[in-house]
């Protein structure tokens, strides 16, 4: 079965510390792999897209990297902002235009 | 503003009375979806439309209607709404499947 798994549930850091969310999936066979924000009540924003060529991918302060082996991504974010309290969700998506979504990872940032 | 609009926003609705979810486009973009959002779950695919009178069935279709007339909307219907239908529900498009999707701001339905 296709499954998109996000680590951690949650993350709480103090603000201008980095992170790093992880994301391992199952979907076969894949098409690309995307990165969202979602801020709490709102539709989420992409953050990056990624092919299976591609090996890594920034948006300014976040990084995402694609393990297509490994089947595993994860996105970091440099010097984390109070903007940046938000839920992360892993998307991927396969050759059928079905998209398997993570349940998302919860990252709160702290003053 | 290039943006994805739905309405309402907020919507609460007895069981049984039909109601329909407007969403628009105003990037000229082919391919929409509609999404429902529950708590501890990932977004979950109801329909989607890949071009005008395109439409097929994503992982959570049953109770849902949609139809794509036109290119900038797709409304999403509930013929006879139940209380499981309560959910936060995203409409989003892009110019294909393969490239970025824009939200809308979402619709909170409660059907009591």
């Amino acid at each position: 079965k296709n499954q998109v798994e996000q680590s951690p549930q949650s993350l709480i850091i103090l603000e201008g510390k980095n992170c790093t969310l992880q994301c391992n999936y199952t979907v076969s066979p894949f098409s690309n792999l995307r990165w969202y924000k979602q801020d709490t009540g709102r539709g989420p924003v992409s953050l990056t897209i990624m092919t299976f060529s591609e090996n890594t991918k920034s948006n300014g302060r976040y990084t995402a990297t694609l393990d297509a082996d490994t089947k595993q991504s994860s996105l970091h974010i440099t010097a984390s902002q109070l903007s940046d309290s938000a839920s992360y969700i892993c998307v991927v998506k396969d050759s059928n235009y079905q998209l398997i979504w993570g349940a998302g990872t919860k990252l709160i940032i702290k003053p | 503003e290039a943006q994805v609009t739905q309405n309402p926003r907020y919507l609460i609705t007895v069981t049984g009375k039909k109601l329909t979810v407007t969403c628009s486009q105003n990037m000229n973009h082919e391919y929409m979806s509609w999404y429902r959002q529950d708590p501890g779950l990932g977004l979950r695919q109801i329909y989607y439309s890949m071009n005008v009178e395109v439409t097929d069935k994503g992982d959570v279709p049953e109770g849902y209607k949609v139809s794509r007339k036109e290119k900038r909307n797709f409304p999403l219907i509930l013929e006879s709404p139940s209380p499981n239908q309560t959910s936060l529900y995203f409409c989003a498009s892009s110019f294909t499947g393969n490239t970025e999707a824009f939200f809308g701001q979402g619709t909170r339905l409660t059907v009591v």
